[in-house]
């Protein structure tokens, strides 16, 4: 099976744009988290999709959203980027949210 | 006070050395996972576990929920074994980081 991608890797962003990140999870694998991690604040929840709807939310402003498709295959979406947005974004799958999570390669957002 | 602790912060050990670091939580909980995450960024998850002890290879995890404490053990401990290891819960509708423990394996 193949694993967890992350598309773009790699990203550099201007302050005060906005940016999409696209997750597509293992075959068969129908919730999608999201997480940032930075060396400041570590890893960080950001929400999780099952079946196209937002199931948990972390603590995080409005500026971040997601949605999720019909074949599992989820984005997430900052907008008007602000420095410290700078950061690693992780996306998981799994069967269903309950279940141990297989982890992307991340999308390294570079914003100045 | 952070909600999921975790000790040491860094581990430095000499290859064949026996391993434990340790992770604490505030509030009860239904599972709690282990992380690995290599210095090119990917996380592997290693256990996920609600009760007692499971083991893969040379890695134990153990779990006391009446204490609120769990621990990673290896054994044998590899080069290949450095990296980042965290541990996390899922605390209401959000999952919860520990700060990572980082282990450096010295051959």
């Amino acid at each position: 099976k193949a694993g967890v991608t992350q598309t773009p890797r790699y990203l550099i962003k201007t302050r005060g744009q906005q940016v999409t990140l696209s997750c597509s999870p293992i075959s068969g694998h129908r919730s999608v988290s999201w997480y940032q991690q930075t060396p400041g604040q570590g890893l960080q929840f950001l929400f999780e999709y099952f079946s196209e709807t937002q199931r948990n939310k972390g603590n995080f402003p409005g500026r971040f959203s997601g949605r999720q498709f019909s074949n599992s295959r989820s984005e997430m979406n900052v907008s008007t980027l602000e420095l410290g947005d700078s950061a690693l974004y992780l996306c998981a799958s799994n069967w269903d949210g309950g279940y141990e999570q297989y982890f992307g390669p991340g999308t390294r957002l570079t914003v100045t | 006070k952070n909600e999921v602790e975790q000790s040491p912060q860094n581990l430095t050990a000499q290859e064949g050395e026996f391993i434990t670091i340790n992770c604490s939580y505030s509030v009860g909980i239904s599972a709690l996972h282990w992380l690995q995450q290599h210095p090119g960024g990917g996380i592997v998850s290693l256990f996920m576990l609600s009760s007692g002890k499971k083991k893969h290879g040379r890695l134990i995890a153990t779990i006391n929920i009446q204490e609120k404490h769990s621990s990673l053990h290896i054994t044998a401990s590899h080069p290949r074994d450095s990296a980042v290891y965290i541990c996390a819960v899922p605390m209401g509708n959000d999952m919860r980081f520990g700060a990572g423990t980082r282990l450096t394996v010295k051959p």
